[in-house]
């Protein structure tokens, strides 16, 4: 079956230090990783996906993440935090199998402060 | 354009009840995916639909179903409601449901609370 984790149920980083949320994968074959942001009362916002190519993804409001196949991970990250950054992240698996069907991990709140 | 669309935003029901779920894609979007966020908690996959058709299905027991009508538009229904239902409803739409490198695009949710 295929799983993410994140590790961290919260994350703290000052605004304008860079800023890394963990998720780890597993899958058996090449997998479709994605991250999405939530804001409270909001729905899932899309940010960057890995499907092949890169390891180094770009995606939305300057975040990029990293696919490591050899750690199994695809940690999130960004040069420099905004408060604004802060809200709830989530890391998501593809199915390989059925791949109509999504995973995504618990969350990772991430704050950001002044 | 107009992104995902979801109603109602907010319901509460009583334990035993039904309810009834609304969603609208983004126009051009053909396939359309329900989850269940419990909160505290990642989304949870309960059914995707591509061209009316069901074409995957979560660990939900059969009081929920769903269907997606000709203009791409979907309903999830609940019935014998359970408190455990609380929860906040997402719908999320995307091109087709056969490219697996397409992302999901989320509507806003409804919160259903059931008391």
């Amino acid at each position: 079956a295929q799983s993410v984790a994140q590790p961290e149920d919260q994350v703290n980083v000052a605004e304008g230090n860079p800023l890394t949320v963990k998720c780890t994968y597993s899958v058996s074959g090449n997998p479709y990783l994605f991250w999405y942001v939530q804001y409270p009362n909001r729905g899932l916002q899309f940010l960057l996906k890995y499907i092949t190519g890169d390891n180094l993804v770009k995606g939305s409001y300057g975040f990029e993440a990293e696919f490591n196949k050899s750690q199994t991970s695809f940690h999130l990250k960004k040069p420099s935090a905004l408060v604004s950054d802060s809200a709830l992240y989530f890391c998501a698996v593809r199915d390989i199998q059925d791949f109509n069907k999504f995973y995504f991990g618990s969350g990772t709140k991430l704050n950001v402060k002044p | 354009d107009a992104g995902v669309t979801q109603s109602p935003t907010h319901l509460i029901k009583t334990r035993g009840q039904h309810v009834t779920l609304r969603c609208s894609p983004i126009s051009g979007h053909k396939s359309v995916s329900w989850y269940q966020q419990v909160l505290g908690q990642g989304p949870q996959f309960i059914f995707q639909y591509y061209e009316k058709e069901e074409r995957g299905r979560g660990n939900f027991p059969d009081r929920f179903s769903a269907r997606q009508f000709p203009n791409y538009s979907s309903e999830l229904n609940v019935n014998a409601l359970l408190l455990g239902d609380s929860a906040l409803y997402l719908c999320a739409s995307s091109l087709s449901s056969r490219d697996r490198s397409y992302e999901q695009y989320f509507g806003p949710g409804t919160r259903l609370t059931v008391t």
